[in-house]
């Protein structure tokens, strides 16, 4: 099978643009998960996806928006963005509540 | 703030040596994983313990839970240059299934 892919996997966009990430989960996985790295933040969850469906969600502003489509995979979009939203941004999918697969990740960078 | 807390956040041993790394959490929990991430890339799955089970072994890890103190401890035994990464814990919360990540440990391993 197939793992969880990202595109694009490196970004550069300016201060007050947008941008969309794509994810494509593992084959039949329903749940995508979204999360956002920096070094002086870690790890924190974005939101999580189920059947088109928004589950979860993190404690990050209404720029950050997402989707998912019939097939599962899903996008996130970032608006207006800012200098901070520079980040490794990691998809993950699961199968049923378990294990999470991870992405390469897509690496933003904003100037 | 966030649920799981690695200690230590940084670790130097040398080549051979176990490595032992700690997480503690906050509150009840379906399972806790452990993921390994290389340098910047995507998280790999190591290993997941679900909250009545006590201890799990795979390969060079073992993994204990213990839910009445809400912390975790990964070990790896005889270690090796590959195993240098960053370690993090994640928590599958039981209220709402949201999976959180710690901080993580930079494990290096000295040739």
């Amino acid at each position: 099978k197939a793992g969880v892919t990202q595109t694009p996997r490196y970004l550069i966009k300016t201060r007050g643009q947008q941008v969309t990430l794509s994810c494509s989960p593992i084959s039949g996985h329903r749940s995508v998960s979204w999360y956002q790295q920096t070094p002086g933040q870690g790890l924190q969850f974005l939101f999580e996806y189920f059947s088109e469906t928004q589950r979860n969600k993190g404690n990050f502003p209404g720029r950050f928006s997402g989707r998912q489509f019939s097939n599962s995979r899903s996008e996130m979009n970032v608006s207006t963005l800012e200098l901070g939203d520079s980040a490794l941004y990691l998809c993950a999918s699961r199968l049923l509540e378990e294990t999470q697969y991870f992405g390469p990740g897509t690496r933003l960078l904003v100037l | 703030s966030q649920q799981g807390e690695e200690d230590p956040q940084a670790l130097s041993i040398q080549e051979g040596e176990n490595a032992t790394m700690n997480c503690s959490y906050k509150t009840s929990i379906n399972n806790l994983q452990w993921y390994r991430q290389n340098s910047g890339r995507g998280l790999v799955h190591l290993i997941l313990i679900r909250s009545n089970e006590r201890e799990k072994h795979s390969g060079r890890l073992r993994v204990t839970l213990d839910t009445s103190k809400k912390s975790s401890s990964l070990l790896i035994t005889a270690s090796r240059a590959a195993d240098t990464a960053s370690y993090f814990c994640a928590t599958d919360l039981n209220r709402d299934d949201k999976i959180i990540f710690g901080k993580g440990t930079r494990l290096h391993i000295l040739p």
